[in-house]
C-alpha cells in the first residue's frame, strides 16, 4: 500500500524557518512527481510546490505566494520529500499535505500542521 | 479568490441527485486541461474522487460521475447518502500561471 507520512510541523514566530519531510513507501518514489498542498484553517486547498522525477528533469515549480521563500527537494535514496520554508508569515499557517501524482494527486498523506503566530 | 469557481454549498435529501459546478476560463479548463475532483471528509485528508474529467479510481462508487464542457466541469452525485457529506474540490492547470496547479474554492455538500 502507498504511504505518505509527513513530519516536521510545529509552532513558530513570523520570520522563522522550518523544514517538512515526507516519508514515502509502497511505490517507486524515484519515478514519482511529488507535490505539497496546504490548507489553512477553515479554508480550501492551495497547491504549494511540485518536483518532477529526475528522469523527467527533476525541475521544480512553486505557487506565487511561496515562490522565493520555499524550496522543494527530494532524496530518492531515502524515499523522502522535503519542503524548506523560510521567512514564514502568519498566512503560511496551514496543514501541509504531501501528495503523489503527475497531473492529479492520487495519494495524500495525513498532513502536518504548521502554525505561525506572534 | 480561486481561479476555479465552485458554489460554496449544495444540499440534498438522501437518495437525491446533486451536482457541483466548477467554472474556469480559456486559460485553464477551456484551454483543454483536464479537471479532477477530490472529496474531503471532515477531519481527514482529501481523496481523489474523479480524475481526467470523468474517470473513477478503483474503489470509488459509480454514484459519483464527472463531466467537462467548454470552460466548465461538473461533479454529480446520485443516490445521495449520509456518508457523502463532505467538502468537494475541483482541480486543473492554468496557462496564465505557466501551467501551475489550481484548485476550486470547494463545495460543502450537506445531506438533509
Amino acid at each position: 500500500d502507498v504511504r505518505l507520512v509527513e513530519s516536521g510541523g510545529g509552532f513558530l514566530r513570523p520570520g522563522g524557518s522550518l523544514r517538512l519531510s515526507c516519508a514515502a513507501s509502497g511505490f517507486t518514489f524515484k519515478n514519482a512527481w511529488m507535490s505539497w498542498v496546504r490548507q489553512a484553517p477553515g479554508a480550501g486547498l492551495e497547491w504549494v510546490a511540485r518536483i518532477k522525477s529526475k528522469i523527467d528533469g527533476g525541475t521544480t515549480d512553486y505557487g506565487a505566494p511561496v515562490n522565493g521563500r520555499f524550496t522543494i527537494s527530494r532524496d530518492d535514496s531515502k524515499n523522502t520529500l522535503y519542503l524548506q520554508m523560510n521567512s514564514l508569515t502568519t498566512e503560511d499557517t496551514a496543514v501541509y499535505y504531501c501528495t503523489q501524482g503527475r497531473y492529479y494527486f492520487e495519494y495524500w498523506g495525513r498532513g502536518t500542521l504548521v502554525t505561525v503566530s506572534s | 479568490q480561486s481561479v476555479l469557481t465552485q458554489p460554496p454549498s449544495v444540499s440534498g435529501a438522501p437518495g437525491q441527485r446533486v451536482t457541483i459546478s466548477c467554472t474556469g476560463s480559456s486559460s485553464n479548463i477551456g484551454a483543454g486541461f483536464d479537471v479532477h475532483w477530490y472529496q474531503q471528509l471532515p477531519g481527514t485528508a482529501p481523496k481523489l474522487l474523479i480524475d481526467s474529467n470523468s474517470d473513477r479510481p478503483s474503489g470509488v462508487p459509480d454514484r459519483f460521475s464527472g463531466s467537462k464542457s467548454g470552460t466548465s466541469a461538473s461533479l454529480a452525485i446520485t443516490g445521495l447518502r449520509a456518508e457523502d457529506e463532505a467538502d468537494y474540490y475541483c482541480q486543473s492547470y492554468d496557462n496564465s500561471l505557466s501551467g501551475y496547479v489550481i484548485f476550486g474554492g470547494g463545495t460543502k455538500v450537506t445531506v438533509l
